[in-house]
């Protein structure tokens, strides 16, 4: 079956530790999506990539660092750096090309990080 | 920075009664999408809007796109309480630096009373 896995779904962590989230689709997707989700705030993006080996920041940047080394994959690293780190995280591809710039994003089913 | 406003945050509604949620973006979008993620689970797409003026419907479900492709509603006729979730609209934005940057609205948190 084709999808997106995400690991682990749960995660608890000590401040100051970096923690890395793995996110890998079989689905042949070109576009990768971090998001993070907290109550009341939706979802707001972290890191996109188009293509392997590329990667822009997204709205809330500062504390993550991102990779696309392969097509299928593209982990998410919560840094110490990062103030408030506990939150849902979602990884999302979608098909994208620069002739077609539409396509659903088809979601993981996240992971939920905690950081005691 | 390109941001997708979304209202109403919350609303409660008796089952039977009609629902909409608004979308509005600071910058003209390539499309917009509608997701519903029921409690607990992940974000599941509903429908894309490509064109200006755009409507689409899906049985109670009717989503629009406005003329100048900013703003973007959805609206449930006679809910049910299998309508319960929260409805995400986001946005595509056109072109540039952002090629590729989809931004969600802050969500709409749908609760059907029966």
């Amino acid at each position: 079956d084709g999808g997106i896995t995400q690991s682990p779904k749960y995660l608890f962590r000590k401040e100051g530790q970096n923690v890395t989230l793995s996110c890998e689709q079989n689905l042949n997707h070109d576009a990768m999506y971090w998001y993070r989700q907290d109550p009341g705030q939706g979802l707001r993006l972290i890191y996109y990539s188009q293509i392997v080996n590329d990667f822009q920041k997204g709205d809330i940047a500062e504390g993550y660092s991102v990779s696309r080394e392969k097509k299928e994959s593209f982990p998410l690293t919560v840094t110490s750096a990062q103030k408030n780190p506990t939150a849902f995280y979602l990884c999302a591809s979608r098909i994208a090309t620069r002739r077609m710039n539409t396509g659903e994003l088809f979601f993981g089913e996240g992971s939920r990080l905690t950081v005691l | 920075g390109q941001q997708v406003m979304q209202i109403p945050q919350y609303q409660h509604v008796q089952e039977g009664e009609d629902f909409t949620t608004y979308c509005n973006s600071s910058t003209t979008l390539s499309n917009i999408q509608w997701y519903k993620q029921r409690p607990g689970g992940h974000p599941v797409f509903l429908i894309q809007l490509v064109k200006s003026g755009e409507v689409k419907k899906q049985k109670r479900l009717t989503f629009q796109f406005g003329e100048a492709k900013k703003n973007s509603s959805l609206h449930i006729t006679a809910t049910q309480t299998t309508d319960v979730g929260t409805y995400f609209c986001a946005g595509l934005h056109a072109g540039g630096t952002s090629y590729g940057k989809l931004t969600f609205g802050q969500g709409t948190i749908l609760t059907v009373h029966p």
